[in-house]
């Protein structure tokens, strides 16, 4: 079955800094790759997310790459400011077609002023 | 108003004693599904659901149980709770097909003594 692995586990950038998560998958055939943000004690919220139809897609300061070949996706944050500070999750589609997710464990994200 | 609850938010229980954590919909979604959240692990699959009558395991489906009778409510059934189970818990639903926002209910705490 599908596999999610992401990095880092943690990171800590200025305000202003940029901050790339990266993650890989396992399964050729995922073809939606979300990314949700979890505030402290709140549920994920979708950010951004990506086809495989497409290798880049951009929302004001956050973007997302695809490269299929590799099977790897990144979340891209420009202009970091504090609020910015959650834990980030990647996910991969399961390849069956349906909307089942696999997520990866989790990247907090902490902007100092 | 567009969303996905869960009840209840916080419970305290003690091993063996069955307990129903309660998920509902307002989007007319196929899928639904459960997840729990263990600090480093990410949110890792427990059932799932294509639509009503229709469910599956996910990656982590021991000890716990589901149905899918209605269109809206997606139950997730502790039938012997051990404290291995003290997690957060998330319900999430979306349209069936690849592709589309999985909407997550506010997350249930549970610790299990």
């Amino acid at each position: 079955g599908e596999n999610v692995e992401q990095h880092p586990s943690t990171l800590s950038v200025q305000e202003g800094d940029s901050a790339v998560i990266k993650c890989t998958y396992s399964d050729s055939a995922s073809n939606y790759f979300p990314w949700y943000k979890q505030e402290l004690g709140k549920r994920p919220q979708l950010i951004i997310d990506i086809r495989s139809n497409v290798g880049e897609k951009k929302d004001q300061r956050i973007a997302v790459t695809l490269n299929k070949t590799a099977k790897h996706f990144s979340l891209h944050i420009t202009e970091t400011q504090p609020e910015d500070s959650a834990v980030y999750f990647c996910a991969a589609s399961d390849g069956g077609g349906y909307n089942k997710l696999i997520f990866g464990a989790g990247t907090r994200l902490a902007v100092h002023p | 108003e567009a969303q996905v609850t869960q009840n209840p938010r916080y419970l305290i229980t003690v091993t063996g004693k069955k307990l129903t954590v309660t998920c509902s919909q307002n989007m007319n979604h196929e899928y639904m599904s459960w997840y729990r959240q263990d600090p480093g692990l990410g949110l890792r699959q427990i059932y799932y659901s294509m639509n009503v009558e229709v469910t599956d395991k996910g990656d982590v489906p021991e000890g716990y149980k589901v149905s899918r009778k209605e269109k809206r409510n997606f139950p997730l059934i502790l039938e012997s709770p051990s404290p291995n189970q003290t997690s957060l818990y998330f319900c999430a639903s979306s349209f069936a097909t690849s592709g589309y926002e999985q909407y997550f209910g506010p997350g249930t705490r549970l610790t299990v003594t």
